[in-house]
């Protein structure tokens, strides 16, 4: 497609439920990235994808977060028993290249509300 | 390990003065930087990015940063502010990496652009 595009746009989750996230990135993007934004705050590196390898997961805060991306297009984070704490925007975000210097182009986000 | 600041979490200028939004890095290796913008509920926009050429970059909607490895900055200008250009801008950096390995972007806390008519 003409760019990343995430679904849902807005999402509201009462405590303890599992949710997923979907990312679409740019086609033939090599590169996929997850980030949290906190309101008010810029966004932090969740994980990292090499077309279906996961190769850094560093960033993700706890064992209750799960990502990915099975055919080297599609990604998913999913958020099991979610905690008020998880409330933020999650950015994806994808590059045609498996370097880190040239840019990336994120998607509009999913905002998700856990009440 | 790298980290970014922005010096300032709010910048307000009127219409047609001249914009500058601060940005100072540390990173253990030579870095690339970028400049985003955030308008509301919209995704990031990548204005204008560093990767070792010239010091002196140029971005889109007339925009330009200036990396000062001396200095460590990269601070963001631009001649004439426009109504438009009012958003959240993020000053970035990354480890120069030429073929993956770890780390992400890291983002700077944004500074908020307020243009006054």
């Amino acid at each position: 497609g003409a760019g990343v595009s995430q679904s849902p746009r807005y999402k509201v989750a009462k405590r303890g439920q599992d949710v997923a996230l979907r990312c679409d990135p740019i086609s033939g993007h090599v590169s996929l990235f997850w980030y949290q934004q906190a309101l008010g705050q810029g966004p932090e590196f969740l994980t990292y994808f090499q077309n279906e390898a996961q190769l850094d997961k560093s960033g993700l805060p706890s064992d209750r977060f799960f990502a990915e991306r099975p055919e080297g297009s599609v990604s998913t984070l999913k958020i099991q028993r979610t905690q008020q704490e998880d409330s933020a925007v999650y950015l994806c975000a994808s590059s045609l290249f498996s370097d880190r210097v040239h840019g990336y182009t994120f998607g509009s986000g999913t905002r998700l509300t856990v009440v | 390990a790298q980290s970014v600041t922005q010096l300032d979490s709010h910048v307000s200028v009127s219409e047609g003065t001249p914009v500058l939004l601060r940005c100072n890095y540390s990173s253990s290796y030579s870095p690339s930087l970028f400049w985003y913008v955030q308008h509301p509920n919209k995704g990031l926009q990548l204005l204008l990015k560093y990767t070792s050429a010239a010091t002196l970059v140029k971005g889109i909607n007339g925009f330009e940063a200036e990396f000062k490895k001396s200095e460590t900055s990269f601070h963001l200008t631009k001649p004439s502010a426009h109504m438009s250009d009012a958003a959240e801008y993020f000053c970035v950096v990354t480890p120069y990496d030429s073929g993956g390995g770890a780390d992400g972007l890291t983002f700077g806390k944004g500074t908020h652009l307020i243009i006054q008519p």
